[in-house]
């Protein structure tokens, strides 16, 4: 069956960088886009991007442009969402999503990023 | 691009429930919704507007016009109170509206 399974939780400090991981299992990895979703505690999702695992090409929200980058590994079909220069209200749980047409039919558990001085 | 859902909706069990989601020619895009209980991952729950992903009860239907999509539960049980999300596309962007928490009393 279909797994995304997500790296763990993470503490940073503001201005510093966090990288979650998404390894992803009982599918063709490399035929589905990867997107990122994050919610803040009590919040609605927000969409930060997609990539798309066979060739790399990546599309980014405009209000992470800049901050936000998206890679893979095809070779341990894991994706990769890195955000850097954190602060307070970057706060969230942090999930991948394979990505069918438009639709998210499957999702990891989450990572919590925790940002605080 | 904005997507815009009612914050919460009621209904008694047995009941049907409707949660809307309003966008501009929203109809001209396909909706999919996601339903979320507390401390847990979004599930697709209908995807193109209509469809039903194996596994999500008959009860949940979906439809999409003009500039209103509607996610409707019928015979509503205890088991589907939760946040429900919409979400489409518009420009290469994905879109989630704000979320409606859908309560079973």
């Amino acid at each position: 069956q279909v797994q995304l399974v997500q790296s763990g939780a993470e503490v940073k400090k503001p201005g510093a960088s966090v990288k979650v991981s998404c390894k992803a299992s009982g599918y063709t990895f490399t035929s589905y886009d990867i997107n990122w979703v994050r919610q803040a505690t009590g919040q609605g999702l927000e969409w930060m991007g997609w990539m798309n695992p066979n060739s790399g090409n990546t599309g980014y929200a405009q209000k992470f442009q800049g901050r936000v980058t998206m890679t893979r590994n095809t070779s341990i079909t894991t994706a990769y969402m890195e955000l850097s220069s954190l602060r307070s209200e970057d706060t969230a749980v942090y999930y991948c999503a394979k990505s069918s047409s438009g639709y998210y039919t499957n999702w990891g558990q989450g990572t919590l990023v925790t940002v605080s001085s | 691009y904005e997507l815009t859902q009612p914050p919460s909706v009621s209904v008694s069990p047995g009941q049907a429930a409707s949660i809307t989601c309003s966008g501009d020619k929203l109809g001209d895009r396909y909706a999919s919704w996601y339903q979320q209980k507390p401390g847990q991952s979004p599930v697709l729950v209908i995807y193109q507007d209509s469809k039903r992903p194996s596994g999500i009860p008959e009860r949940f239907s979906g439809s999409n016009s003009a500039n209103t999509a509607t996610l409707t539960i019928s015979g509503t049980q205890a088991m589907d109170e939760a946040d429900y999300y919409c979400q489409a596309w518009d420009s290469s962007t994905a879109v989630f509206g704000g979320g409606t928490k859908l309560t079973v009393l």
